[in-house]
């Protein structure tokens, strides 16, 4: 059974670097993308980012020039950091797995437990 | 890139069935999207993923109660018997070509 465990620091002041990572546990690490996505008190879901094991990654657009997805594959463990944080940022982040199969890659299929950070002075 | 439309609640009552609706935006009815179960105060969980043709296949554990259908460029989530675990916020996903994408989510109430 695929478990995604993260872990980071929950409180953070507004212009330091968010930063939080994911391991994952049972399956195969490589073959499928890595994505982080986050939630808003009392809002939906936003897509962040996400990497495959070699390291190729995507960003959504609107968080691009402030996100940096990374990945240690020895480790089987990925890593969001989102620099110049402010209140807008705080949110439930959770990582997540991309199901890909014959290298078509679909939706989210596993989830790990949800970070909240708080950005606040 | 697709955006996906969610009617914002739905409710039903216990034993009951309710059918909830994701739309595709124009020129993207042939998508594949995801259903997502998030329970107060739980991580989302993945229900299914599901095709144009009305084709799912469901995660690991999903109740039989849970079913997929589609027409044209939406996309239905039925929960069938409803029960008190049921009540919860249901999101649907698709993706683009760099762009993964979520409906803004339906919050379901069993009465």
């Amino acid at each position: 059974q695929v478990q995604l465990q993260q872990w980071g620091a929950g409180l953070l002041k507004p212009s330091e670097t968010l930063a939080l990572t994911c391991a994952v546990y049972g399956g195969s690490f490589s073959g499928y993308y890595w994505s982080w996505i986050r939630q808003p008190p009392g809002k939906g879901l936003e897509w962040i980012g996400e990497i495959n094991h070699s390291g190729y990654s995507n960003y959504n657009t609107s968080l691009k020039s402030r996100v940096t997805i990374s990945v240690d594959s020895s480790k089987n463990q990925f890593s969001l950091k989102l620099s110049s944080a402010t209140a807008a940022d705080t949110a439930v982040y959770y990582c997540a797995r991309r199901d890909c199969i014959g290298g078509i890659c679909y939706h989210h299929d596993y989830w790990g437990q949800g970070t909240l950070v708080t950005v606040s002075s | 890139q697709p955006v996906l439309t969610q009617s914002s609640s739905a409710s039903g009552s216990l034993g009951s069935s309710v059918k909830l609706t994701c739309t595709l935006s124009s020129g993207h009815s042939s998508y594949i999207i995801a259903w997502h179960q998030q329970q107060p105060g739980k991580a989302p969980r993945c229900l299914m993923k599901l095709e144009s043709s009305g084709s799912y296949n469901k995660g690991s554990g999903v109740p039989d109660r849970f079913s997929g259908s589609s027409s044209g460029a939406d996309r239905y989530l039925t929960i069938s018997n409803l029960q008190s675990e049921d009540e919860a916020d249901y999101y649907c996903e698709t993706w683009g070509s760099n762009t993964r994408v979520f409906g803004g989510g339906t919050k379901l109430t069993v009465l």
